[in-house]
């Protein structure tokens, strides 16, 4: 069974803090990494892809992807109440495919 | 910017009816999928589809479901006899050429 494994949360962090949400996934022969915003009674929201191991960057947000740890992680920095909502690693298993495997997510309370 | 549209928003039917879910996904995007999200769970493939055809599906996606693109921009899912069980958010979601999936705003239904 191919799984994409997170922290249920909350993470609770006060405004302004950084904040690190952690997701593992079991299929080594995964291509491709999402991060989804999901407020709540919505849809989700695209907010960072990575492909490469190392770092990406865009703007307050940072994925951090390790291939040989099967890990991949999002840093929020400067988190803002409006940050608050729940996050969905996403993981596309198979080359080609395209369908994603999402985890359960991480719900992030930024206190102000 | 370009979105993907869903209707209805909320659909009420009772157990045993028929359903079509309706999506417009983003007009040059190539691949299209469904997922569905049950109150509390994890957001979960359902169904792809590329050329007109099922590119691939989940062990969710059974015999009582099944979809269509009927015209150049309309994308359907259609849930034959519902059940109980398929409550949930179904969100539509669609890919340029890369891998990146933007999702459409869903649609909650509710089978009483």
């Amino acid at each position: 069974q191919k799984e994409v494994e997170q922290n249920s949360g909350p993470l609770s962090v006060p405004e302004g803090a950084i904040a690190s949400l952690n997701c593992t996934y079991s299929d080594r022969g995964s291509q491709s990494f999402f991060w989804y915003r999901q407020y709540s009674g919505k849809s989700p929201e695209l907010i960072m892809s990575i492909y490469s191991n190392g770092d990406k960057e865009d703007g307050r947000f940072t994925a951090q992807l390790n291939k040989a740890s099967q890990y991949v992680s999002l840093l929020i920095r400067d988190s803002q109440p409006s940050d608050s909502a729940t996050y969905l690693c996403a993981v596309n298993m198979d080359t080609g495919r395209r369908a994603l495997t999402f985890g359960s997510g991480t719900r992030l309370q930024v206190q102000p | 910017e370009p979105e993907v549209t869903q209707t209805p928003s909320h659909q009420v039917t009772q157990m045993g009816q028929e359903v079509i879910l309706r999506c417009v996904p983003i007009s040059n995007h190539l691949y299209f999928y469904w997922y569905r999200q049950i109150l509390g769970q994890k957001v979960e493939f359902l169904v792809s589809f590329y050329n007109n055809e099922i590119s691939e599906k989940s062990e969710i996606f059974d015999d009582q479901f099944s979809v269509e693109r009927p015209d150049g921009s309309n994308f359907t899912l259609k849930i034959r006899s519902t059940k109980l069980e398929d409550s949930a958010m179904y969100f539509c979601a669609s890919l340029a050429g890369g891998v990146e999936q933007f999702f459409g705003p869903g649609t909650r239904l509710t089978v009483l």
